[in-house]
């Protein structure tokens, strides 16, 4: 069973950086890219960045680009995400996404983990 | 970047009924638009790959179509258990973009 488990969330000043990570088990990691996918309380998704199976690939929304960095360590199964110069409305659920497989639909989610930016 | 619009915000619907959510992009992204469906604390869930390829174990009352720029999702016959908000996405030049949703209530 594929699962995908977020974590790292938490709450912090406007300014201040923090790191998620993201365990992938029930899957060969390195044959998927990943993503990062963010939801603002009570509002939409947005995606916030993605990496190629082997990190030689990234792409970046322009809310991020330039402050994130998305990497991942395909021996631990692992995606990170890099987040400096948080501001508020960077605070959101933090979803870790694999492609279905299929297609570049995002087919597995994790349960998220949560960031709060507040002065 | 590409903009994703959805139609309509807000859908109230009965069971039973059939229902359609309309996407548009702000340019040809040709198949590569999925639909996913999100209940409260959850996360999405994929529904329709490519346009109209229905997702393993997704209901057959689920259907995709469209090309280009304007994509439908069409719910046959309106079930309980459909009462969510739905997205679509789409994907190019390694960047995806969501539409901002559309939430379906009861009637």
């Amino acid at each position: 069973e594929v699962q995908l488990v977020e974590s790292g969330g938490g709450l912090l000043r406007p300014g201040g950086s923090l790191r998620l990570s993201c365990v992938g088990t029930g899957f060969t990691f390195d044959d998927y890219a990943m993503n990062w996918v963010r939801q603002a309380p009570g509002k939409g998704l947005e995606w916030v960045c993605g990496v190629g199976w082997d990190g030689g690939i990234t792409g970046y929304a322009d809310s991020v680009k330039g402050r994130f960095t998305i990497s991942r360590d395909n021996a631990k199964k692992s995606l990170y995400l890099q987040m400096n110069s948080l501001t508020v409305d960077d605070t959101a659920l933090y979803y870790c996404a694999r492609e279905a497989g299929h297609s570049y639909a995002l087919g597995y989610w994790g349960q998220g983990t949560l960031v709060t930016v507040s002065s | 970047d590409i903009q994703m619009t959805q139609s309509p915000s807000t859908l109230s619907a009965s069971v039973g009924d059939r229902v359609t959510i309309t996407c548009r992009a702000s340019q040809n992204i040709g198949n590569w638009l999925a639909w996913y469906q999100q209940k409260p604390g959850k996360a999405p869930k994929l529904l329709i790959y490519k346009v109209s390829s229905l997702e393993s174990g997704v209901p057959p009352r689920f259907s995709g179509s469209g090309s280009g720029t304007e994509f439908t999702l069409t719910i046959s016959s309106l079930q309980p258990d459909d009462f969510a908000t739905y997205y679509c996405q789409q994907y190019h030049g390694y960047a995806y973009s969501f539409g901002q949703g559309t939430k379906l209530e009861i009637k």
